[in-house]
């Protein structure tokens, strides 16, 4: 069974610094995703990483994937309130044949 | 695009009742899939049906649940009876190919209490 495990689960940090959120997964696959979810809303897709050592920016959010640590990672750089929300990886279950299993999530909280 | 459409936004029904949830993908895309989401159990994937073909449908929690895709715009998820444990966040979300090679583009949820 494809596990996702993802660390800390839950992180208060305050606005300016950097810091990173890990995402374990227990099975071979060279695809990984990472969304991200308000409170009450959707899921909103952030990166999409398809090949070892993928690296993907968008703003202040740089993403990671190493497919032979069978590791990922988000790193958030001088963060912003606006960043606050809960952050999912997901990797799909065989190959691309079939659908995203998530991990719990990783809840994010930017103090000013 | 108006994205993926799902309805109702929230349901709330008693026990035993059936409850009926719906969903339209984005047009063109040939991926659908069914997840929930609930405190205890986070993210799971119920269902997903690539052009309209039940592909995997092992996430499906009991004999309870059935899904339909009979055609490329709309996709049903069924449950009957309903029982308070089912009541969690059911999403909808589509991709444009096979599988989840692709992004997928979740809807806004229906918000399910059974009471």
């Amino acid at each position: 069974e494809l596990k996702v495990e993802q660390n800390p689960l839950f992180l208060s940090m305050q606005e300016g610094k950097n810091y990173t959120i890990y995402c374990n997964y227990s099975t071979t696959s060279d695809r990984l995703y990472w969304y991200r979810q308000d409170p009450g809303k959707s899921l909103e897709s952030l990166f999409v990483l398809l090949s070892n050592g993928a690296v993907k920016q968008e703003g202040r959010l740089m993403a990671s994937l190493d497919t032979k640590a069978r590791l990922s990672t988000l790193h958030i750089t001088a963060a912003v309130h606006d960043l606050s929300a809960t952050y999912f990886c997901a990797v799909d279950m065989r190959g691309g044949a079939d659908g995203l299993t998530f991990g719990k999530g990783t809840h994010l909280i930017i103090q000013p | 695009d108006a994205g993926v459409i799902q309805s109702p936004r929230h349901e709330v029904t008693e026990m035993g009742q059936e409850v009926t949830l719906r969903c339209k993908p984005i047009s063109g895309h040939n991926s659908l899939f069914w997840y929930r989401q609930t405190m205890m159990r986070g993210l799971e994937l119920l269902i997903y049906f690539n052009n309209n073909v039940p592909i995997d449908d092992s996430g499906m929690p009991e004999d309870r649940f059935s899904a339909k895709m009979p055609n490329a715009s709309f996709s049903t998820l069924k449950i009957q009876p309903s029982e308070p444990r089912d009541s969690a966040v059911y999403f909808c979300a589509s991709s444009p190919g096979r599988g989840a090679a692709d992004t997928q583009y979740f809807g806004p949820g229906t918000r399910l209490t059974v009471l």
